[in-house]
């Protein structure tokens, strides 16, 4: 399939160590935020998801932090796999956008064996 | 459990030509999406259903038509294709608008000639 994202920020991590992709969104009045995962070739995949009552939120392996003074989300990656190797890009829901999502053009994660 | 399912996976035209791209979810979700996917940009949406029956243009609509034949499909169809409309295609589709977790299909890779 296409490669998404020809120039995307790209980064690098060895397998086993911790990941930390990060996303600066564009409203502050944003509520709702998820993280998703994209192979080459594949549609984006749901990873976790968190809402603006919330700093911290863990899934399995995953990590999301929300900061909103900075308008700044974080995903962490534990213990990095190959299989994490991927385009990864976080998605706000504006309060006023009851149908609307924005969506980053997202990081390259490339884990080296 | 098949999700979203899109319809074809690949295309080729030529300028000038028509097609429909299907996408059918068996999730019992209301609302549906039609994203494109261009490098080094985020996914940008052309149109939208809220619920069966309606329909919504999104950012850039201009050269698309939707049909929402039903709560599980939903078709978007070129009239007349131009170049510019060569891109990754994915439908996607949610319980009830945008607080809740979006998911994709595998997307359909348009080229336009």
């Amino acid at each position: 399939g296409e490669s998404v994202g020809l120039h995307l920020p790209t980064l690098s991590v060895q397998e086993g160590d911790n990941s930390i992709i990060n996303c600066a969104y564009s409203n502050s009045a944003s509520d709702y935020f998820i993280w998703y995962k994209q192979e080459s070739g594949k549609g984006p995949q749901f990873i976790i998801d968190i809402r603006s009552n919330m700093d911290k939120r863990q899934g399995q392996r995953v990590t999301v932090l929300l900061n909103k003074t900075v308008k700044h989300l974080s995903l962490q990656i534990a213990a990095t796999q190959p299989g994490d190797s991927a385009v990864y890009f976080c998605a706000e829901t504006p309060i006023s956008g009851t149908y609307k999502y924005i969506f980053g053009t997202g990081t390259r994660l490339k884990v080296l064996a | 459990n098949a999700g979203v399912t899109q319809t074809p996976k690949f295309q080729v035209l030529k300028t000038g030509q028509s097609m429909t791209l299907q996408c059918a979810q068996d999730m019992n979700h209301n609302s549906m999406y039609w994203y494109r996917q261009d490098p080094g940009m985020g996914l940008r949406l052309i149109y939208y259903s809220a619920s069966e029956g309606t329909t919504d243009k999104g950012e850039v609509p201009n050269g698309y038509n939707v049909s929402r034949l039903n709560k599980r499909e939903f078709s978007l169809r070129l009239e007349s294709a131009a170049p510019s409309q060569t891109s990754v295609y994915f439908c996607a589709s949610t319980h009830f608008g945008a607080r809740e977790k979006l998911f994709f299909g595998s997307g359909t890779q348009l080229s336009v000639l």
